[in-house]
């Protein structure tokens, strides 16, 4: 069965580095896009990033651009987000979730079929 | 950036009563919708794709239409492990973006 499990959150100082990763299991990892969605504590859910089965394309919410950066290793079935210059506004569970498509901008996808259980992420002093 | 409205924000129901949610677009995305259901503590769970298509393992009570604008989301006989809070979401474009949420609670 499709698992995917997120790991590497935690408490984190404002303007310090954090890096996520999404370990994937039970599916063809490198045949699908694969997503980052977050959700700040008892808020509703913000896509964050995706990037393509290849790595070749990725799209960023505008609140993360420049800050944030996707990536993933298929030969290591994971994801990762790479998250720079931490905000407060940036405390959140974050999800790893598939895409039903291999592309960025395939016909019929952008939803998110699977999801992990996601992970903490507190940015404090 | 295309703005999702869902109302109501929340809604008080029975067990075996018939619930609508709305979502509307800020600009046409054809059938470019889809619905989560998120449980307290736990991630979303998608329920509807393309604004009609009922996900894999989904019970058939819950059912969606519209396309454009306009969408909705209907229980068609609300079940105990149906109280939870329900998303909506483009697919349109980029960014992707989700409605504020409907809390459905026990009335």
């Amino acid at each position: 069965q499709v698992q995917l499990v997120e790991s590497g959150g935690g408490v984190v100082q404002p303007g310090r580095s954090l890096r996520l990763s999404c370990a994937a299991s039970g599916f063809i990892f490198n045949s699908y896009a694969m997503n980052w969605v977050r959700q700040a504590p008892g808020k509703g859910l913000e896509w964050v990033a995706i990037m393509s089965y290849d790595g070749s394309n990725k799209y960023y919410a505008d609140s993360v651009k420049g800050r944030f950066t996707v990536s993933r290793d298929n030969s290591k079935n994971t994801l990762y987000l790479q998250m720079n210059s931490l905000r407060a506004e940036d405390t959140a569970v974050y999800y790893c979730a598939r895409d039903p498509c291999s592309g960025t901008n395939c016909y019929g996808g952008g939803y998110f079929d699977y999801w992990g259980q996601g992970i903490l992420v507190t940015v404090s002093s | 950036d295309i703005q999702m409205t869902q109302s109501p924000s929340s809604v008080s129901a029975s067990v075996g009563d018939r619930v609508t949610i709305t979502c509307r677009a800020s600009q046409g995305i054809s059938s470019w919708l889809a619905w989560y259901q998120q449980k307290p503590g736990k991630a979303p769970n998608l329920l509807i794709y393309t604004a009609s298509n009922l996900q894999s393992g989904v019970p058939s009570r819950f059912s969606g239409s519209g396309s454009g604008t306009d969408f909705t989301l209907i229980i068609s006989s609300l079940q105990p492990e149906d109280f939870a809070t329900y998303f909506c979401q483009q697919t349109n474009s980029f960014p992707r973006t989700f409605g504020q949420g409907t809390k459905v609670e026990i009335k």
